[in-house]
């Protein structure tokens, strides 16, 4: 069973802060990583896509970085914006199926 | 290009009842994965199917079925519906074989009384 796991559970910071959060899972078999935002009320959309040791990947004022070898990726939110709180998961593709981490919900207070 | 549609949006059903959960996928996907969403945690991987079959399943007693039409939408059946049954499920779409991200559905939140 792959286990993916992701912290903080969740995060309450103010305008402007910035913030990160971690997922964490098994180095062996690495494949890519996936992360997603989902807002209340919406569906999962794709953030980026993680797949190489060193990844560095950055929309707006989010970005996210990766380390296969010792298993975790990072998110970073740069000056946190109300409209950034949400969901954000981290998910494992594999033969098709994805196994997510039980997310980490941010809220972004004005 | 529609994305991703689930229906109903929201459902109540009760125990022992039988529920059936419709989704469409986004234009071009052929593959359809199924999820359910329990509070606080993330999806959990029900099945996927692919040209019309069943072809992976995740750890969900046999009550959880499935089917995929020839238009490639999907429907997930649960039968003999327990209290923890209650979640969102999701329905996601992609390409066969492709590890890119899945696209999601807006889920139907089922609740058992």
């Amino acid at each position: 069973i792959l286990n993916v796991e992701q912290s903080p559970q969740s995060l309450h910071v103010q305008e402007g802060d910035s913030t990160n959060f971690t997922c964490s899972f098994p180095s062996s078999n690495f494949y890519a990583l996936h992360w997603y935002r989902w807002e209340t009320a919406k569906s999962p959309e794709a953030l980026f896509v993680m797949t190489l040791n060193g990844d560095e990947k950055k929309k707006g004022r989010i970005s996210a970085t990766l380390n296969t070898k010792e298993g975790y990726s990072y998110l970073y939110i740069k000056g946190s914006q109300p409209e950034d709180s949400a969901t954000y998961l981290c998910a494992l593709p594999g033969r098709g199926k994805s196994t997510f981490g039980d997310g980490t919900t941010l809220t972004v207070k004005p | 290009d529609a994305g991703v549609t689930q229906s109903p949006t929201h459902l109540i059903k009760t125990r022992g009842q039988q529920v059936t959960l419709r989704c469409s996928p986004k234009s071009g996907h052929d593959t359809v994965s199924w999820y359910q969403q329990a509070l606080g945690q993330g999806p959990q991987f029900i099945f996927q199917y692919y040209e019309e079959e069943e072809r992976q399943r995740g750890n969900f007693p046999d009550r959880f079925s499935g089917h995929q039409f020839p238009n490639y939408s999907s429907e997930l059946n649960v039968n003999a519906l327990l209290l923890g049954d209650s979640a969102l499920y999701l329905c996601a779409s992609s390409p066969q074989g492709s590890n890119q991200p899945q696209h999601f559905g807006d889920g139907t939140r089922l609740s058992i009384l």
